[in-house]
């Protein structure tokens, strides 16, 4: 089945830096990706829709300064938190559109990011 | 290595009640989740299980058994807006989320 690898896996930074998070589809090509967010027992917030090749679309209330996103190839996005702050502490999850008719989400594992 | 699995599709009947199971093979276990997918949406989270046993809210269930590796999602007088996709997800060792392929329902009238 089709995979989708993310990375690191557990990430703990300092106030202030930058963290890149990268998505990728091991063995199919995703022309959209998603972004998502989890708060402990909660649902998945999605954060933004990102298309190879373009910008990517943004939720409401989401910061596109503050999460950089960039879908570069077809096989991979980044997420970029900027001048992360503790508050941004989270469960980031990415999912790939894929199968036969690409309209089937294949999840990664997640990525904890803790802000100290 | 790590596995979930869960029926590719189920249906059933407005109004009755639907179990969908899920058996996972991982290493280690942090908590289990279900969450409903409607196409084209985020999916929203159902429930979280960490511990044995069942735990109900309104009209939707779910169930444990660490030992046996298995859960499952039970959902009562079942309604249109219930056709979705159920996916269950395992926290591992590493609390990295291994995930189920989904379970369509379909709900008929």
């Amino acid at each position: 089945g089709a995979v989708v690898s993310q990375h690191p896996s557990w990430v703990i930074c300092k106030s202030g830096t930058s963290v890149k998070i990268e998505c990728r589809s091991l063995d199919f090509q995703a022309t959209t990706m998603f972004w998502y967010r989890q708060f402990p027992k909660q649902s998945l917030m999605l954060m933004a829709t990102s298309n190879e090749g373009s910008k990517a679309t943004y939720e409401q209330g989401v910061e596109k300064d503050k999460f950089l996103i960039n879908h570069a190839s077809l096989t991979l996005s980044t997420l970029t938190v900027t001048s992360a702050h503790p508050e941004d502490s989270s469960f980031y999850i990415c999912s790939a559109l894929g199968g036969a008719d690409y309209n089937e989400q294949f999840f990664g594992p997640g990525t904890r990011l803790t802000v100290l | 290595g790590q596995n979930i699995d869960q029926p590719t599709e189920m249906t059933a009947t407005e109004g009755a009640i639907v179990q969908i199971n899920c058996t996972y093979q991982t290493s280690g276990f942090n908590g289990l989740f279900w969450y409903q997918q409607h196409a084209g949406e985020a999916p929203t989270f159902l429930s979280y299980n960490v511990l044995d046993g069942l735990e109900e809210k309104g009209r939707f269930s779910s169930f444990l058994s660490r030992s046996k590796g298995y859960s499952y999602l039970l959902l009562k007088e079942l309604q249109m807006k219930d056709s979705a996709s159920y996916l269950c997800a395992v926290l591992d060792s590493n609390y990295q989320l291994i995930w189920g392929a989904g379970t369509k329902l379909i709900i008929k009238p």
